[in-house]
């Protein structure tokens, strides 16, 4: 059980373009989702925390307008990079977290962006 | 903000070695995790431990939040546990996990 998964896993796109990343958590509902950005041989840093209908709450310095979060149902969570630039290039990954036993989080496999 | 230490940041093996990897945190949590990242990018959840001692496997992990450590242990180490070892916390009254800084473990045959 505790399940994640994310689409796509990697994706390049033009400068100036928008991306979609959908995360879903596939056999338990998730009631916080969270994105978190990764760079080379970094640590991950968190983005924003997404609760099932409500508005997503950003970390200090990630900007909303650029990473647009989306949590429809309590097994969606969508993240929309808009108008991309070469440093948006990164990996991103998504957990969810639900209630009782599935109270700690669960990762998805990540999404590689680049951005030329 | 709470600050999540690992250590040591890189680590080699050779296999069938015991290795003990370190977590310090500057505050009192309720949430406590480690986890796997493989060569791919995946996140594997071994241990939800915010106290006490597990066991699984190879691995075990012991978490004392008096003193603001865990420490995960591995026994009889394999080349496929190479990869980036994370402690993440949740501070006391909070969601968020801090991740600390990673331990990078190669393990040689």
């Amino acid at each position: 059980g505790a399940v994640v998964s994310q689409h796509p896993s990697w994706v390049i796109c033009k400068s100036g373009t928008s991306v979609k990343i959908e995360c879903r958590s596939l056999d338990f509902q998730a009631t916080t989702m969270f994105w978190y950005r990764q760079f080379p041989k970094q640590s991950l840093m968190l983005m924003a925390t997404s609760n099932e209908g409500s508005k997503a709450t950003y970390e200090q310095g990630v900007e909303k307008d650029k990473f647009l979060i989306n949590h429809a149902s309590l097994t969606l969570s969508t993240l929309t990079v808009t108008s991309a630039h070469p440093e948006d290039s990164s990996f991103y990954i998504c957990s969810a977290k639900g209630w009782g036993n599935y109270n700690e989080q669960f990762f998805g496999p990540g999404t590689r962006l680049t951005v030329l | 903000g709470i600050q999540v230490e690992q250590s040591p940041p890189d680590l080699i093996l050779q296999e069938g070695a015991n290795s003990t990897l370190r977590c310090n945190f500057s505050d009192s949590v309720n949430n406590l995790q480690w986890f796997h990242q493989n060569p791919w990018g995946q996140l594997i959840n071994l241990f939800y431990i915010p106290s006490g001692t597990k066991q699984n496997g190879r691995l075990s992990a012991t978490t004392v939040a008096t003193e603001r450590y865990s420490s995960l242990y591995i026994s009889s180490s394999q080349t496929t546990d190479s990869g980036v070892y994370f402690c993440a916390v949740i501070k006391a009254a909070g969601n968020k996990l801090t991740f600390g800084g990673g331990t990078r473990v190669l393990v040689k045959p």
